[in-house]
């Protein structure tokens, strides 16, 4: 079946760093590619996603590339501080976008001061 | 502010219990999910909705049913509760306005099955 593969599973950095995190997604009809945050005791939040037809997105800090070929997506976040510590999560469209997500296990963000 | 609400916080139950697990939103959202959350396993999907009375089977449906009987209202139903469905659930809600694909969440219920 569909799957999403996201490494590492848990990143530690040093603020003021990057931190980039992988995911590779198996269904080629998947078109949209969202990256969501969860905080300690709160559900996944959107923080950024790419459709399709775009290789690269950006938005202040965070950014997202896509290599529809390869298969691969990645979140980049830079100059990292205390506050993105928090699980991420990829996840591809079941196919067309607009239908269910497919999402990888989640990668533990820590940023240290 | 958009809003997605569960209708618990924690919930203990014992095995062979029926549980409701209720959700809720108020974006007037034609499409509604529930996800189970794992360590080490990330968000799967249970089951989704579409539309009022209308449900498909996400990857992991076996041991749970959903009702849809309103638009704003999704609801997990475990009929025999069993110890390894102790998790924690997530409710979401989206549109299908074109270009809006965001997926709200909703806090989430834990949910522990002694």
């Amino acid at each position: 079946g569909e799957n999403v593969e996201q490494h590492p599973s848990t990143l530690s950095v040093q603020e003021g760093d990057s931190a980039v995190i992988k995911c590779t997604y198996s269904d080629s009809a998947s078109n949209y590619f969202p990256w969501y945050k969860q905080e300690l005791g709160k559900g996944p939040q959107l923080i950024i996603d790419i459709r399709s037809n775009v290789g690269e997105k950006k938005d202040q800090r965070i950014a997202v590339t896509l290599n529809k070929t390869a298969k691969h997506f990645s979140l980049h976040i830079t100059e990292t501080q205390p506050e993105d510590s928090a699980v991420y999560f990829c996840a591809a469209s079941k196919g067309q976008a607009g239908t269910a997500l497919i999402f990888g296990k989640g990668t533990t963000l820590s940023v240290s001061s | 502010d958009v809003k997605v609400t569960q209708s618990s916080r924690y919930l203990v139950k014992r095995t062979g219990e029926k549980v409701f697990l209720e959700c809720v939103q108020d974006m007037d959202h034609e499409n509604m999910f529930w996800y189970r959350q794992d360590p080490g396993l990330g968000l799967r999907l249970i089951y989704f909705s579409y539309d009022v009375k209308m449900k498909e089977k996400g990857d992991i449906p076996e041991g749970y049913s959903v009702s849809r009987e309103k638009k704003e209202r999704f609801s997990l139903i475990l009929e025999s509760a069993s110890t390894n469905q102790t998790s924690m659930y997530l409710c979401a809600s989206s549109s299908t306005g074109f270009g809006s694909y965001e997926q709200y969440f909703g806090p989430g219920t834990r949910l522990t099955v002694t």
